[in-house]
């Protein structure tokens, strides 16, 4: 079945450092990807996506690129902020599907 | 974007009770929606699989008494938690898809339920 596999965190980081957080997936056919960032005490929120290999999305400085040949979508920022403080999924949608195979989220704390 | 709308945030009932949560699709038509538990500091696993007018699909592991699920309409998914227990307390998402084709999904902002 599909999967996804985040690094684990928390993630501390000053603020302005460069962030990235792996995720590498499993899937059978050609799964769309996406990142998702969960603030406290709030539901999840879509951060990028992209549907097909060597596809980059991006918003708010966060990019990731969906690599078919190492089947992974790792998410960078150049320079984080406080307010990026978060939780953030990686998942894929299953085409036949239509659900979210979401990884363990990766915790991320930016330190001022 | 398109907006799912969960009700309530949070709710506290007792053992024994059981919990309505609703989840409607505000601007959008959603024949299909999903509902998600999430427990403290772990990703989420999906619960159910909502159709507008028909049965629930169930994920493995899930008690279809326990958790009913009902799609009454193209805007609205209901998940009702019967005779809760404490182990029920947890973090419940719901998400929907635009009609016609996977692109995206919209989650509705969770709904914290205590059962103390």
């Amino acid at each position: 079945g599909n999967s996804v596999t985040q690094m684990e965190g928390p993630v501390t980081l000053s603020e302005e450092a460069f962030l990235t957080i792996n995720c590498t997936y499993t899937a059978t056919g050609y799964p769309s990807l996406f990142w998702y960032v969960q603030y406290p005490g709030e539901g999840l929120q879509l951060l990028l996506k992209a549907t097909k290999a060597d596809d980059k999305g991006s918003n708010k400085g966060f990019e990731a690129t969906y690599r078919k040949e190492t089947t992974s979508f790792h998410l960078e920022k150049g320079s984080v902020q406080v307010s990026d403080s978060a939780v953030y999924f990686c998942a894929l949608s299953d085409p036949g599907r239509r659900a979210l195979t979401f990884g363990s989220g990766t915790r991320l704390q930016v330190q001022p | 974007g398109a907006v799912v709308s969960q009700h309530p945030s949070w709710v506290i009932c007792k053992s024994g009770t059981s919990v309505k949560i609703e989840c409607r699709s505000l601007d959008f038509q959603a024949t299909t929606m999903f509902w998600y538990r999430q427990f403290p500091k772990q990703s989420l696993m999906l619960m159910a699989t909502s159709n507008e007018g028909s049965k629930a699909t169930y994920e493995q592991g899930v008690e279809k008494d326990k958790f009913l699920i009902n799609h009454a309409s193209l805007t609205l998914s209901t998940l009702t938690v019967t005779s809760a227990h404490p182990e029920d307390s947890s973090f419940y998402i719901c998400s929907a898809t635009l009609a016609g084709g996977f692109t995206e999904a919209f989650f509705g902002q969770g709904t914290r339920l205590t059962v103390v």
